[in-house]
């Protein structure tokens, strides 16, 4: 079946540490999004990537830092500068330029809890 | 800045009841989506649409892109049990690239 996936469910991080977040789609879409939802609050967006190997900073970059080097793939690297990470991170897809323009599928979510 | 304001924030409501919410904007769209977030979950995709006046139905489900594009309404009918969760509209604003998302309504259902 086609979809998103983001691993892992659940992520630990220590105090100083860096930890990536994973993010895989098989839809071949061209863009990929990552959001962070804290509770009761909508989503607010951290990184998007319209195409392989470029990327730009969405409302709430800082202490946030992306890859994209294959179509499939888009990582999000929680880094220490980043001193509130509990929270769900949401990671999207879609297919701009479509039919379906800016219609963007989301995966089913990490929850990052700091120890 | 809020750029979206989607209403109720809450709804409590007995099963069998019809709900209805919407989003209004300053802003005009050119695509209003909605999606429903179960607790833990990510959003899924409800009813995309498209064009100003655009009315779709999905299941019990209705949405409608209003016709000044500045506005959207969801409504479910005959609620049942598996429609509680938390939905969400989200827009893409004439001339943007990207998103944005209302502060979501959570519906909360008795039996």
């Amino acid at each position: 079946d086609g979809g998103i996936t983001q691993s892992p469910k659940y992520l630990f991080r220590k105090e100083g540490q860096n930890v990536t977040l994973s993010c895989e789609q098989n839809l071949n879409h061209d863009a990929m999004y990552w959001y962070r939802q804290d509770p009761g609050q909508g989503l607010r967006l951290i990184y998007y990537s319209q195409i392989v190997n470029d990327f730009q900073k969405g409302d709430i970059a800082e202490g946030y830092s992306v890859s994209r080097e294959k179509k499939e793939s888009f990582p999000l690297t929680v880094t220490s500068a980043q001193k509130n990470p509990t929270a769900f991170y949401l990671c999207a897809s879609s297919n701009p330029g479509g039919p379906t323009q800016e219609t963007q599928y989301f995966g089913p979510g990490t929850r990052l809890l700091v120890l | 800045g809020q750029q979206l304001n989607q209403s109720p924030q809450s709804m409590f409501i007995q099963e069998g009841e019809d709900v209805s919410m919407n989003c209004t904007s300053s802003s005009i769209f050119n695509t209003w989506l909605w999606y429903k977030q179960d607790p833990g979950e990510g959003p899924v995709l409800l009813i995309a649409l498209y064009k100003a006046g655009e009315l779709t139905s999905n299941g019990r489900l209705t949405a409608q892109f209003g016709i000044t594009r500045k506005d959207s309404f969801l409504n479910i009918s005959a609620s049942i049990p598996s429609d509680v969760g938390i939905y969400f509209c989200a827009g893409q604003i004439q001339g943007a690239q990207k998103l944005v998302f209302g502060q979501g309504t959570r519906l909360t259902i008795n039996p």
